[in-house]
């Protein structure tokens, strides 16, 4: 079993609308989650953070968390083209991070 | 956020041969860094921690007298892939924790391109 699970997608969405993306982990212990962003040839670029159960929000991203369930999404609203990349999910225990695969999203103009 | 830089961005190099990827905390004291390899459309992988002034710590599976580490400085972290083969071909990332941070929260450097040819 994969520590992080993601779906790969590609998660087409159009211009304006939400994009939803889903994680999974299999660590009980982790203790924090973040979602990375990475276009193509580039490497990932942190945009989200959470440490606790619920909602987090900064500008059109959310993160939701949900230990028990050991799940925590992004969502992305008023998607714009330039949000066209692939999201990276980490999931955090100590020092280490464990990567998801990562979902690729494509959003039509 | 912080600035963690990588060089070279790329990097062609002949089978058998050694190539030093670079990584340096341009704005803070790294204690700590660590080292990533991607192959196409997959997970980042992490293939070691270098820790400053000590050996660094190898992931299970990794050939740490293939990929060598030495993290001499606060500020600097090298990666060597010695007697490179084809199949070493991949996307080398390197990353940094600044101090005072919140817990596990990294910056990638700009990543480099190994062709082994």
């Amino acid at each position: 079993q994969k520590e992080v699970e993601q779906n790969s997608g590609p998660l087409s969405v159009p211009e304006g609308a939400i994009a939803s993306l889903n994680c999974t982990y299999s660590d009980r212990v982790s203790q924090s989650f973040f979602w990375y962003r990475q276009y193509s040839g580039k490497s990932p670029e942190l945009i989200m953070s959470i440490y606790s159960n619920g909602d987090k929000e900064d500008g059109r991203f959310t993160a939701q968390l949900n230990k028990a369930s050991q799940y925590v999404s992004l969502l992305i609203r008023d998607s714009q083209p330039s949000d066209s990349a692939t999201y990276l999910c980490a999931v955090g225990s100590d020092y280490k991070l464990s990567f998801g695969a990562g979902t690729t999203v494509t959003v039509r103009a | 956020g912080a600035v963690v830089s990588q060089h070279p961005s790329r990097v062609i190099c002949k089978s058998g041969t050694s190539v030093k990827i670079e990584c340096r905390s341009l704005d803070f004291q790294a204690t700590t860094m660590f080292w990533y390899r991607q192959f196409p459309k997959q997970s980042l992988m992490l293939m070691a921690t270098s820790n400053e002034g000590s050996k660094a710590t190898y992931e299970q599976g990794v050939e740490k007298d293939k990929f060598l580490i030495n993290h001499a400085s606060l500020t600097l972290s090298t990666l060597t892939v010695t007697s490179a083969h084809p199949e070493d071909s991949s996307f080398y990332i390197c990353s940094a924790r600044p101090p005072r941070t919140a817990r596990n929260t990294i910056y990638f450097g700009e990543g480099s391109w190994l062709t082994v040819v």
